[in-house]
This record gives C-alpha cells, structure tokens and sequence, in this order.
C-alpha cells in the first residue's frame, strides 16, 4: 500500500488552464504539506495543513489555493497556469507539525506548463 | 528565511569508501535538523531527525551527528555501496510548527 500518494504523475497542460493535484495519506497523520522543487532542484514548502487546518502558507501567489477535505486529503489547485508553474510538486504528511517527527513523502506530480 | 548549507553539492567515491557530508545551519534559529535521502525517480525518505545538541544517529551503515551551538551537522556513509548513490538533503525547522527549510543536497555517486 503507497503511504502518500498523488495524482496525476504528469500533468501537461497550456497556459492559462486551470487544474488540481490530488493528495492523500493512509498514514494516520495529522499534518500534510505540499513543496515546490524548482528548477535548482530546490524543495520549498508552500503549504502546511494540519488537522484540515491551514497553518503555514509561504509566498506563493494566490493562484495557488490548497483544500483539505479531511485530514487524510490535501489537493493543490492552480488557476490560470503560468508558464513559470512547471515544476514538480511533491506532498508530504507527518504524524503531527511537532519538531521530532519526519516526513514522509509522495512520489511527486510533474507539471508542465506549455 | 534561514539558510541551510550543504557540502560538497556532489560527491563520487569507490565502493569501499567511507564518507562523510556537511549541513550547516543559523545556530541562533533552531529546532531541529532533519536528514533526507533521495534517489533518482523516487521520493525523498527520511533517514534521521535529530533536536538535541550532541546528538547522535546510526542506521545501518549511515550514521548522523548534530552541533546546534556551532550550527552544523554531519553524515557519515561507512563503506559506501552502490545502491547508497543519492542526494542527501537535510532541513532544519527553525521554531516549532515553522516549515523544514531544505538544503540544495549532496549528490553521492558510488562507483563499484
């Protein structure tokens, strides 16, 4: 069973568009996140979600909108797809936002923005 | 924005060989270091998460050690293997329930 798991694994689409990365942990964590690996192979986080509740939001434009439907689930929704998106998208969850607990990643959604 | 330095950024050594990779990080906004390894085509999995200075991990082969007052941590691979080639990255949280900030890794390429 894939512990953190995200969907699509590619996603190719025109500029302008808009669409969802899907999310979802059968972990029993209460914490999930999403990064941005940019092009300098850099993981940034966007977005922290605990408990369905939003507790870290770094600057990321606000085409960028995260949803939680439930603890297990955090979807990524991107509006008007900008040519500077492309990148890969990685979603993590931990047991909780506490210090000592790792992360545990999905295997990443990788976006192309044509 | 802390900043979260790792070296060498690439790394090839023999099968055999032991080695060893620097994190350093602000000593002044700590809270914890967290290490990551990362293969080509996989997700990053964790390897140890440390938060007490003089810390000291081992899994296997890899082991770990953490200096919060001076700001840095080392990895150590014992007798690298092929199937330890990867990137290395750690990340250290800065304050509770603050984001890992991540490091740009080390890339670790074991020759047989």
């Amino acid at each position: 069973d894939t512990a953190v798991s995200q969907t699509p694994k590619y996603l190719v689409t025109q500029m302008g568009n808009d669409k969802s990365i899907k999310c979802e942990q059968n972990l029993g964590h209460d914490t999930m996140y999403w990064y941005k690996q940019d092009s300098k192979k850099f993981l940034k986080i966007m977005f922290s979600y605990n408990n369905k509740e939003l507790i870290i939001n770094e600057t990321v434009p606000n085409r960028f909108s995260p949803k939680s439907p439930d603890k297990a689930h955090l979807n990524l929704h991107i509006n008007s797809l900008e040519l500077g998106d492309s990148a890969v998208y990685f979603c993590a969850s931990s047991q909780d936002s506490r210090s000592g607990n790792e992360q545990f990643f999905g295997p990443g959604t990788r976006l192309t923005v044509l | 924005i802390l900043n979260v330095e790792q070296s060498p950024q690439s790394l090839h050594v023999q099968e055999g060989d032991s080695t060893n990779f620097t994190c350093s990080f602000p000593s002044s906004n700590f809270y914890a270091l967290h290490w990551y390894r990362w293969e080509t085509a996989k997700s990053p999995e964790a390897l140890f998460v440390m938060t007490l200075n003089g810390d000291e991990k081992k899994k296997g082969r890899i082991s770990a050690t953490l200096n919060t007052k001076e700001g840095y941590s080392y990895l150590y691979i014992k007798g690298s293997q092929p199937e330890d080639s990867a990137t290395y990255l750690c990340a250290n949280r800065g304050q509770a329930g603050t984001a890992l900030i991540f490091g740009k890794g080390t890339t670790l390429s074991v020759s047989s």
